[in-house]
């Protein structure tokens, strides 16, 4: 199983701040089958990035993803307010399918 | 656009059984995949199973493997998580999730499941 390690933990900024969130697996994620996910309480997560760095569907492009093999990281240029959220990485290259614990950006 | 709407929570004591409906629209059902994911009270996205397009191969996580089962009807398009021999460490929210391929690309809002005596 690979195992997906989420830092940091929480991470406190202002609106219109950079965020950088990162994503660390135990081993290669195979095609960099990397995707990220903003949830928010009592809502559906929404996919942001697959395939590490393509954006979903009408994502804003305030947001991007990069990395491979172990290393991913997601970038959100500028925070809007709608933006404080958590966000999971999870790889879907292998089989079991695995999450990381989330990064949770939080209003300074 | 994607809808999923999920169904079938509620309370069930430890050892019990639950069946988690999930009512799908907007896309192909029959040439999509569908995975259900879980999130414990306090904790992170889980996943749970994952059902192929072809309605045939399924795979589960080791927590769930041997008790849940994930199946389709896509005559009502409608997917299906049938849970038995619960734990208390089964509670959380299930969604239902759109699948392309391995990626889960559209969520339901989720149903709550808890189990406890």
């Amino acid at each position: 199983e690979i195992v997906l390690t989420q830092s940091p933990g929480t991470l406190s900024l202002s609106p219109g701040e950079r965020a950088t969130l990162s994503c660390r697996a135990s081993q290669s994620v195979t095609n960099n089958f990397l995707a990220w996910y903003q949830h928010k309480p009592g809502q559906a997560p929404r996919l942001l990035i697959y395939s590490a760095s393509s954006r979903a569907t009408g994502i804003p492009d305030r947001f991007s993803g990069s990395g491979s093999g172990t290393d991913f990281t997601l970038t959100i240029s500028r925070l809007e307010p709608e933006d404080f959220a958590v966000y999971y990485c999870q790889q879907n290259a292998h089989s079991p399918l695995t999450f990381g614990g989330g990064t949770k950006v939080e209003i300074k | 656009q994607v809808q999923l709407v999920e169904s079938g929570g509620g309370v069930v004591q430890p050892g019990g059984s639950l069946r988690l409906s999930c009512a799908a629209s907007g896309f192909t059902f029959s040439n999509s995949g569908m995975h259900w994911v879980r999130q414990a009270p306090g904790k992170g996205l889980e996943w749970v199973a994952l059902l192929r397009y072809d309605g045939i191969n399924t795979f589960y996580s080791d927590s769930v493997k041997g008790r849940f089962t994930i199946s389709r009807d896509i005559s009502k398009n409608m997917l299906y998580l049938q849970m038995n021999t619960l734990r208390p460490d089964d509670t959380g929210v299930y969604y239902c999730a759109k699948g392309s391929g391995w990626l889960a690309d559209g969520w339901g809002q989720g149903t709550l499941v808890t189990v406890s005596s």
